[in-house]
C-alpha cells in the first residue's frame, strides 16, 4: 500500500546533540511537510517542500533545517535540540493536482516520530 | 489568513450516544475544510473533507459533517459513538485553489467515549 513512513518512531537525544528524523513516501506526491506537535496541541507547520522549492514558516527557529534529496525522502535536522523541542514530529505529503479546475490539498500523514530530549 | 476555532477542548459522551464536535473557521477567501482524527501516539488520519458540491459530507467510521457557509461552520457528527472513537479530532482549513497552501489546524477536541 502507498504510504508515508517515518523513522524512527521514537527518538531520544541529549540536550544539544544533533538529531535527524526521516520521512519517506511511496505516494509520489510532489509536496512534503514537516509539523511539530507538542502535547495536547495542534500540529504546527515548520516548513514544506513544493517539489524542490523549500518554504520556511516565518516563526520556525533556525535550529530546524530540512533536506529533500529526491521526491521520496525528506529529512528534518535539529542542530542543537533543547528541552523545548521535545514533541511529536509529523511528516505529511500532498499532490498539487487539478481536477475539474480545482486544486486539491488533501494531506496524508505519517505515524510521527516522538522526540525526547534529555 | 485563515483560522479555525474548535469550541470544545474535551467532549465526554456515553457509548452509543450521538456526538457533535464543533468547528468554526474564519477566512476572507473560499476554503477547503477537513476533519482529521488522531489516536494516541499516531499520526493524523483523514475522516472527511469538503471541497465543493453537497454541503453534507460523509466520511469514514460513520462520521459526517455539514458545511454551513453563512455560519462559517463545519461541525462533525456521529449518530452513535463507540469506545474505539476515543481520540483527538482536529478541524483544518486551507485556501481553495492554492495547491501548496498549508493546512491551518484548530486546537483539537478530545472525544472520550464512556462505556
Amino acid at each position: 500500500d502507498a504510504m508515508v513512513i517515518q523513522n524512527p518512531r521514537y527518538q531520544v537525544t541529549q540536550f544539544g546533540k544533533p538529531v535527524t528524523l526521516s520521512c519517506s513516501q511511496t505516494l509520489n506526491h510532489n509536496v512534503m511537510y514537516w509539523y511539530q506537535q507538542k502535547s495536547s496541541q495542534a500540529p504546527k507547520l515548520l516548513f514544506h517542500y513544493y517539489d524542490k522549492d523549500f518554504n520556511n514558516e516565518a516563526d520556525t527557529p533556525d535550529n530546524f533545517q530540512s533536506r529533500r534529496p529526491n521526491t521520496s525522502f525528506c529529512f528534518l535536522d535539529i542542530r542543537s535540540p533543547g528541552l523545548g523541542d521535545a514533541a511529536m514530529y509529523l511528516c505529511a505529503t500532498s499532490r498539487d493536482e487539478r481536477a475539474g479546475g480545482q486544486i486539491r490539498n488533501e494531506q496524508f500523514f505519517g505515524p510521527g516520530t516522538r522526540l525526547t530530549v534529555l | 489568513a485563515q483560522s479555525v476555532t474548535q469550541l470544545d477542548s474535551q467532549v465526554p459522551v456515553f457509548e452509543e450516544a450521538p456526538v457533535e464536535l464543533r468547528c468554526n473557521y474564519s477566512s476572507s477567501v473560499s476554503v477547503y475544510l477537513f476533519w482529521y482524527v488522531q489516536y494516541p501516539n499516531q499520526g493524523l488520519q483523514l475522516l472527511l473533507k469538503y471541497l465543493s458540491g453537497s454541503t453534507l459530507v460523509k466520511g469514514i467510521n460513520g462520521f459526517e459533517a455539514e458545511f454551513n457557509k453563512s455560519q462559517t461552520s463545519f461541525h462533525l457528527r456521529k449518530p452513535s459513538v463507540h469506545i474505539s472513537d476515543t481520540a483527538e479530532y482536529f478541524c483544518a482549513v486551507t485556501r481553495r485553489n492554492s495547491g501548496n497552501t498549508p493546512l491551518v489546524f484548530g486546537k483539537g477536541t478530545r472525544l472520550s467515549v464512556i462505556a
